[in-house]
């Protein structure tokens, strides 16, 4: 049973255009989001969060919105850098503490 | 401030041994969560330690087992290892454990059965 989804398993973007990744998510018991970003042969790193009492939460050149109606978040990154060419990881936290739920994840690729 | 270490980062088994994988949490974090990673499955938690006591358990079977030590290091074991098992095995730490705490991960160690 997955509890988050990313449907696309991968997103193709030209420098400096919008990437868009999307989560999905069934368990309404989830109250806190996140994402990660995962380079080869390194762990995740988190990226940004946000707290399901909020719908967007901006840090540079990220920002994390979520429609709590449509179990649904989003990741946009503008402009879109080569650098950022990763797998971008939805992650979720419920009432048990620090346990948290992944997607499968989105291979990001920037294209110079 | 040093980051979490795992080691040994690479390992490869056979059927049926047992392996054992450890963690060193960044100073002064003491908890510890371990998750597996496979391409079908995504990054599965496994367990979470907390001043040396599991307090949270995923959904794997007893062959995965955890322990954490008084200075914060944990142990993962896999006993009668199983093809299925080979997999990206990652920690993660942080300072109490608790919901939306920033949760740091290691690099990982990749075992392989064969």
């Amino acid at each position: 049973d997955q509890q988050v989804k990313q449907n696309s398993p991968s997103l193709s973007v030209q420098e400096g255009r919008i990437s868009i990744l999307n989560c999905d998510y069934t368990n309404s018991m989830f109250d806190y989001f996140l994402w990660y970003k995962k380079y080869p042969a390194e762990g995740p790193t988190f990226l940004i969060s946000i707290s399901s009492i909020k719908d967007k939460n901006e840090d540079g050149r990220f920002t994390v919105f979520l429609n709590k109606s449509a179990k649904h978040l989003s990741l946009h990154i503008v402009p879109s850098q080569p650098g950022d060419s990763a797998v971008y990881f939805c992650a979720a936290l419920g009432t048990s503490g620090s346990r948290l739920t992944f997607g499968e994840g989105t291979q990001l690729t920037v294209n110079p | 401030k040093a980051g979490v270490t795992q080691t040994p980062r690479y390992l490869i088994k056979t059927r049926g041994q047992q392996v054992t994988l450890s963690c060193s949490p960044i100073s002064g974090h003491r908890s510890v969560s371990w998750y597996q990673q496979t391409p079908g499955q995504g990054l599965q938690f496994l367990f979470e330690y907390f001043s040396e006591t599991q307090r949270n358990k995923g959904n794997f079977p007893g062959r995965f087992s955890g322990r954490q030590f008084s200075n914060s290091r944990s142990e993962m074991n896999v006993s009668t290892l199983e093809l299925g098992d080979s997999a990206l095995y990652l920690c993660a730490s942080s300072r109490t454990g608790t919901a939306e705490e920033t949760q740091y991960f290691g690099p990982g160690t990749r075992l392989l059965v064969l």
